[in-house]
């Protein structure tokens, strides 16, 4: 089956860091592409970042505007554990965060996402 | 950056009733290489993450109940619920995934009248 875990949300002031994890089990994590996609409480989705497999020939990271030069996504396909590191917050970063695996294994991000972890949640205030 | 519309809002719809939601790019979506529209719809209920219903604009998901349909290509697509169900309550959100970012619709949140 199946599982993505995140952890490491947590209270954060403006300006500071966090890491996010997210871990894989029951399929192949290295051939995939792996997303962050957050939502604001009571809000929308908002797609975040994304990472390619190992079949797909070194494509991005690919970063939305709004974060784009303070996160940044990374893999350990030894570990199965996708990260997120967020630096320089700021409120308005404050929402959960799911991780998010692509349906199919050709490892490009362009694919859509059919699993998703329960998410975890990420606050930012002083 | 490609930007996402959805209208409506939000509808309340009779159990039974046809459910449309439409979708809206900013760009096509249409990738030139094989012809496919990049173009997914997700379902999420209250305190559940996103459920992938349909992708390349008009491929259900396996196990994704066949009243949910997907059509349009280019800049504009529509996710019909033929038969609306009280299971379907939820909000509804489209997503393109030909470029970076990956952009979301708004929502749209279906009721139950």
């Amino acid at each position: 089956e199946v599982q993505l875990a995140e952890s490491g949300g947590a209270l954060a002031q403006p300006g500071g860091s966090l890491k996010l994890a997210c871990a894989a089990s029951g399929f192949t994590f290295s051939n995939y592409a792996m997303n962050w996609v957050r939502q604001v409480p009571g809000k929308g989705l908002e797609w975040v970042s994304a990472i390619s497999g190992s079949g797909g020939r070194g494509e991005g990271p690919f970063y939305a505007d709004s974060v784009k030069g303070r996160f940044t996504i990374s893999r350990d396909n030894f570990k199965n554990t996708l990260y997120l590191q967020m630096n320089s917050l700021r409120a308005e970063d404050t929402a959960v965060y799911y991780c998010a695996q692509v349906k199919g294994q050709s490892g490009y991000s362009q694919l859509p996402i059919d699993r998703w972890g329960r998410g975890t949640l990420v606050t930012v205030s002083s | 950056d490609i930007v996402m519309t959805q209208s409506p809002h939000s509808l309340a719809l009779s159990l039974g009733e046809r459910a449309t939601i439409n979708c809206k790019s900013s760009h096509s979506v249409i990738f030139g290489s094989n012809s496919y529209n990049y173009l997914a719809w997700y379902q999420q209920k209250p305190g559940q993450p996103p459920k992938l219903l349909l992708y390349w604009a008009s491929t259900r998901e396996s196990g994704v109940p066949d009243r949910f349909s997907g059509s349009g290509s280019g800049t504009d697509f529509t996710l019909t619920i033929s038969s609306l169900q009280a299971e379907d309550v939820a909000v509804y959100y489209c997503q393109q995934y030909l470029l970076n970012p990956f952009t979301f619709g708004p929502g749209t949140k279906v009721e139950i009248k």
